[in-house]
């Protein structure tokens, strides 16, 4: 079973930041938390992972709050091409069983 | 660099049957996971490899069977289909020390159909 909560379905304006939000209260403090997205009928792409500290990278950012249970995932400047399942896993530093949730779908409109 | 390949695309096997389905690692990758995605769920872990060992198993049971290669390829044999098989087989390579790094790169899957 997968350790977060995601909305189903999320839609963004085409240009607008798009705030994708996921609840991991139970996570443990050497757990990770990690952000893949999955366009239609390709494989999953990594986006971004962190532990305590906001992360950013050319494709989003990655905000943590304090206590860690609860982060969101920030897409600046959202475009068609981000349409797609994002999901949220939390995963040790040294444990290989990745659990995919079933995570957001996310629809940027024009 | 070469991404993650998978081979073959699409398959369609009977119930019972035996199937392999092959990935090609990215460049310089020591890891492969696999996955299976049913229709409308997230990927599910099934197992991974490194360095041609067993690293770490999902909840499978042992028809689903794996192996790495020294070039750090991976099969992924399933023996005695069953209908639920049916789904997106997902390989997924990284470079780990151990299955310490979850950058994981995935490859395009295997559409696995079982009549």
């Amino acid at each position: 079973d997968a350790k977060t909560t995601q909305p189903t379905s999320m839609d963004c304006a085409e240009g607008r930041a798009a705030n994708l939000p996921c609840n991991h209260s139970t996570i443990s403090g050497n757990e990770y938390v990690y952000w893949y997205r999955q366009i239609h009928s390709q494989g999953p792409q990594y986006i971004i992972h962190g532990l305590k500290n906001n992360e950013t990278n050319e494709m989003a950012s990655l905000i943590i709050t304090e206590d860690r249970k609860s982060s969101t995932l920030i897409l600046p400047h959202a475009t068609l091409r981000d349409t797609a399942v994002y999901y949220c896993i939390v995963l040790e530093y040294n444990n290989n069983d990745m659990r995919f949730g079933a995570g957001t779908r996310l629809t940027v409109k024009p | 660099e070469t991404g993650v390949t998978q081979s073959p695309t699409h398959l369609i096997k009977t119930r019972g049957q035996q199937v392999t389905l092959r990935c090609s690692s990215q460049s310089g990758h020591n890891t492969v996971s696999w996955y299976q995605q049913a229709l409308g769920q997230g990927p599910q872990f099934i197992f991974q490899y490194y360095r041609e060992e067993e690293n770490g198993r999902g909840n499978f049971p042992p028809r689903f069977s794996g192996l790495q290669f020294p070039n750090y390829s991976s099969e992924l044999n399933v023996n005695a289909l069953e209908l639920d098989d049916s789904a997106l087989y997902l390989c997924a390579s990284s470079l780990g020390g151990g299955g310490k790094s979850y950058e994981q790169y995935f490859g395009p899957g295997t559409r696995l159909t079982v009549t």
